[in-house]
Formats: structure tokens, C-alpha cells, sequence
């Protein structure tokens, strides 16, 4: 079973500049999370899909992120426009029906985004 | 924010020794899971322990949760270098209707060989 993709592996703009993050899920997975890990600290969730549905995006800062997962498979994060804090890795993760405390989430290996 | 908090923050032992790692938290929660990160990698998971569970064990790894306590703590036996690593435990809460997971900030494990 092929793992959790996520393009590209890293990425350094300038701040204030645009960028997208791309991941592909677990085949069959319903559920998609995009989670942001600040350097030595663990992951926060951004923003929760089921199916193509946002189910929790209450993390999200949505005055410059947005995040889309159409068809109910794929997804983009964008960053419009960056700030300096946004430096840090960008991990994508699925699970089969979402009921995220019972069930393994399966995380891909991240985008380390580094705003100058 | 976070849920959890990770003890200690780092922890280097020598292999063949025992590593234990503790997790505290503030709310309730409906389950609890460990993963492991390695440097520059994603998170595998380790281990689910539920709400209603007081140990479990998986080959080398044994999780106790006290949910009276608020805390659960995660014991590698007879660790080998290939166990160094981050770990970070997550809680499952629900909240505003949906189930989440909330992860501390992690334990830094080094193994010496």
C-alpha cells in the first residue's frame, strides 16, 4: 500500500510571496488533515477534511491560508502571503473514516517551508 | 494549543537500557495514541490506548494511562540506536462536535550506541 505523498519535499520564499503545498492521501482514506510543526514542537492541526467537506478549520488562520481537497481525494494548503512565522513543516495525513482518537492516522514525510 | 506535555523534554540513554517517557494533560479525553517522529521524517504511530485502558504493550513498548492522573507514559525496553527519535503523544478530545487529535511538544530520545 502506497504511503501518504506530499510535493514538494521543501521550499524557501520570501516572505510575503505565495506557495502551495500538494498531498495525496492513502488510497480509500476519507479523511485528510493538514497539520503545521514549528521547529521542537509537536504537530497542530490546520485544517480536517472529510471526504471533500471541511470538517474543522478552526486552527486555520484563514486570513492566508486556505485549503481545498476536491473530489475527495487530493489536496492543496496554499499560503498567501507568507510571513516569516510560517517557517516551518507542513505534514499531510489520512485515515479511513476519520474518527481521528480510534483510528491510525498515516502521516506523509512533509513539506519544511522556510520564509526569508 | 497544546494538549499534552512531554517529559522529560530529552532524554540519552545507553542501548540495552530502558527509556520511559511521560505524558500529562488538561482535559478530558477520549483516547490516547503515541507516535514517533525521526529527524526530517513524518510521525508513525506506535500505540492506542483507550480511555477505558489501563496498559497495553506492543512488542518492546508498554503505554499505562491514568486518567485520574491525567497522565499516560510510554516504556521502550531493551532500546537499540534505531529507536532515537522524537516522541510525541497525541489526545483524542472532541471537540466542537468533530474528534481530533492534539499532540505535545514531543520527548527527544537518543540511544547511544
Amino acid at each position: 500500500e502506497a504511503g501518504v505523498a506530499q510535493s514538494p519535499r521543501y521550499k524557501i520564499i520570501e516572505k510575503r510571496q505565495s506557495v502551495a503545498f500538494w498531498c495525496n492521501p492513502i488510497s480509500g482514506h476519507a479523511t485528510l488533515y493538514w497539520y503545521q510543526q514549528i521547529l521542537g514542537q509537536g504537530p497542530k492541526l490546520l485544517i480536517q477534511f472529510q471526504n471533500n467537506g471541511v470538517v474543522d478549520d478552526s486552527q486555520l488562520p484563514k486570513d492566508r491560508f486556505s485549503a481545498e481537497r476536491l473530489k475527495g481525494v487530493d489536496s492543496t494548503l496554499k499560503i498567501q502571503p507568507a510571513k516569516l512565522e510560517d517557517s516551518a513543516v507542513y505534514l499531510c495525513a489520512s485515515s479511513r473514516a476519520g474518527r481521528g482518537g480510534l483510528e491510525t492516522q498515516y502521516f506523509g514525510p512533509g513539506t519544511r517551508l522556510l520564509v526569508l | 494549543s497544546q494538549q499534552g506535555e512531554e517529559d522529560p523534554q530529552a532524554l540519552s540513554i545507553q542501548e540495552g537500557e530502558n527509556a520511559t517517557m511521560n505524558c500529562s494533560y488538561k482535559t478530558s479525553i477520549n483516547n490516547l495514541q503515541w507516535y514517533r517522529q525521526n529527524s526530517g521524517r513524518g510521525l508513525v504511530h506506535l500505540i492506542l490506548i483507550r480511555s477505558n485502558e489501563r496498559e497495553k504493550h506492543s512488542g518492546r513498548l508498554r503505554v499505562t494511562l491514568d486518567t485520574s492522573k491525567k497522565s499516560s507514559s510510554l516504556l521502550i525496553t531493551a532500546s537499540r540506536a534505531a529507536d532515537t527519535a522524537s516522541y510525541f503523544c497525541a489526545t483524542d478530545r472532541t471537540q466542537g462536535g468533530s474528534e481530533k487529535l492534539v499532540f505535545g511538544k514531543g520527548t527527544k530520545l537518543t540511544v547511544n550506541p
